[in-house]
């Protein structure tokens, strides 16, 4: 069955700072793969997604995540973390072609100032 | 901007008393989805509308039911809310299968 782990629930970075969110998922064809944010109270917004091709995949508001197969990894990074990036990191497999997706139980980023 | 609108963004029913959430889409996707989100957890898939083609996860209570009259309209049923069913509902929608587009969800609370 296919699955997602987040390894980290919570995370504090400073406003500034580089920050890196982890991915691991467990699928048995190639996965199709993606990034979620929600901020309190709102839906999810879709940050990037990877279905094949360049491993390294640009998305929305700077970020960028890269798939490395061997390890069964799909992290997430930001060069330069912003107050306004606080929310709620969510990545997700999509299983049976795509049609379902499997969540990872998220990972909630704090910025310090 | 074409998006998906989820009405009302906050609904407060009684317990035992039917209500129904509603999700447009102006994406022209063919697939709907509706997912319950409970506090500090990941969105459970309820069921999801391929075309007209329902289809219902095997865990999703019966209380639980959904319409969708036509591409750009779904709506979820919830004929006797219990506590148990106080949660946000995201509706979603995808172009065969490629990536999912969220509302900015429905907050349900059972008195």
């Amino acid at each position: 069955a296919q699955s997602v782990t987040q390894p980290d629930i919570h995370i504090t970075v400073s406003e500034g700072a580089s920050l890196e969110l982890r991915c691991n998922y467990s699928y048995g064809a190639t996965p199709y793969l993606f990034w979620y944010v929600q901020s309190p109270g709102q839906g999810l917004q879709l940050l990037l997604k990877y279905f094949s091709g360049d491993t390294l995949v640009q998305g929305i508001k700077g970020f960028e995540a890269e798939f490395k197969r061997s390890q069964s990894s799909f992290n997430l990074r930001k060069p330069s973390v912003h107050w306004s990036d606080a929310a709620e990191y969510f990545c997700a497999v999509g299983a049976e072609h795509g049609n379902k997706l499997v969540f990872g139980a998220g990972t909630i980023l704090r910025v310090k100032s | 901007d074409a998006m998906v609108i989820q009405n009302p963004r906050y609904q407060v029913t009684q317990f035992g008393k039917p209500v129904t959430l509603s999700c447009s889409q102006t994406l022209n996707h063919n697939v709907m989805y509706w997912y319950q989100q409970k506090s500090s957890q990941a969105p459970k898939l309820l069921f999801h509308y391929y075309d007209k083609d329902f289809n219902n996860e095997a865990d999703t209570p019966d209380n639980f039911q959904s319409r969708r009259p036509n591409t750009s309209f779904c709506f979820l049923d919830i004929r006797s809310p219990g506590l148990g069913d106080a949660a946000m509902y995201l509706c979603a929608t995808s172009r065969d299968f490629r990536g999912q587009y969220f509302g900015a969800g429905t907050r349900l609370s059972v008195l």
